[in-house]
């Protein structure tokens, strides 16, 4: 399957603070997918980007693709200990690979 | 409720013993796959399977066996688990793989634990 990495491992923020996570390929990717997961609970899809360059917003995040298709990013504005949980991009097509996670800390 | 059901949520079992992992999804998907979940490795496909009767390795097959007689179902089969498949599983579903693939519902997980 494709490789992605995924930096950083770990982000501890205050809450109010904005948050950036992000997902790096060497090869040239088909589409991205992120999922959150909380603290003892199960993946749950967020979105999935196809086009190049593209941008999709949901409230308070913002989730880019690429030009070139080879990498991604997550930001969050103004974070909530709401959001605490892992952040994870998932590449591929039949064969998923994901990166390895950022996980959020939101200090209150 | 559309949803991804495994069984069971926790086990504890000892090497060698054979035990299945059950995954039944209710939103006729034709896509399922298995993960396994490690601290610092995140997220690693097993097995995969885009329709009945067709399954493929993932990227950590070693161990591991699969079966896909039913849409709805995509059972986990560890022959003679060992302590390194000791873990937090995960069985996934959604429309299709593919170009474009589909949003994945994930199961609630599985823990084993292999003494």
């Amino acid at each position: 399957g494709q490789q992605v990495m995924q930096i950083p491992q770990y982000q501890h923020v205050q809450e109010g603070e904005d948050f950036t996570t992000y997902c790096n390929s060497s090869t040239t990717l088909s589409n991205i997918q992120w999922y959150k997961q909380r603290p003892g609970g199960h993946p749950v899809f967020l979105i999935q980007l196809v086009k190049s360059g593209e941008v999709k917003k949901q409230k308070r995040l913002t989730f880019q693709f690429g030009e070139a298709k080879k990498n991604s990013s997550l930001h969050i504005t103004a974070t909530q200990t709401t959001d605490v949980g892992t952040y994870f991009c998932g590449a591929g097509s039949y064969q998923l690979t994901f990166g390895k996670g950022t996980k959020l800390s939101v200090i209150p | 409720e559309a949803q991804v059901t495994q069984n069971p949520r926790y086990l504890i079992t000892v090497t060698g013993k054979k035990l299945t992992v059950t995954c039944s999804q209710n939103m006729n998907h034709e896509y399922m796959s298995w993960y396994r979940q490690d601290p610092g490795l995140g997220l690693r496909q097993i097995y995969y399977s885009m329709n009945v009767e067709v399954t493929d390795k993932g990227d950590v097959p070693e161990g591991y066996k699969v079966s896909r007689k039913e849409k709805r179902n995509f059972p986990l089969i560890l022959e003679s688990p060992s302590p390194n498949q000791t873990s937090l599983y995960f069985c996934a579903s959604s429309w299709e793989g593919g170009l474009g693939a589909g949003e994945l519902f994930f199961g609630e997980g599985s823990r084993l634990t292999v003494l």
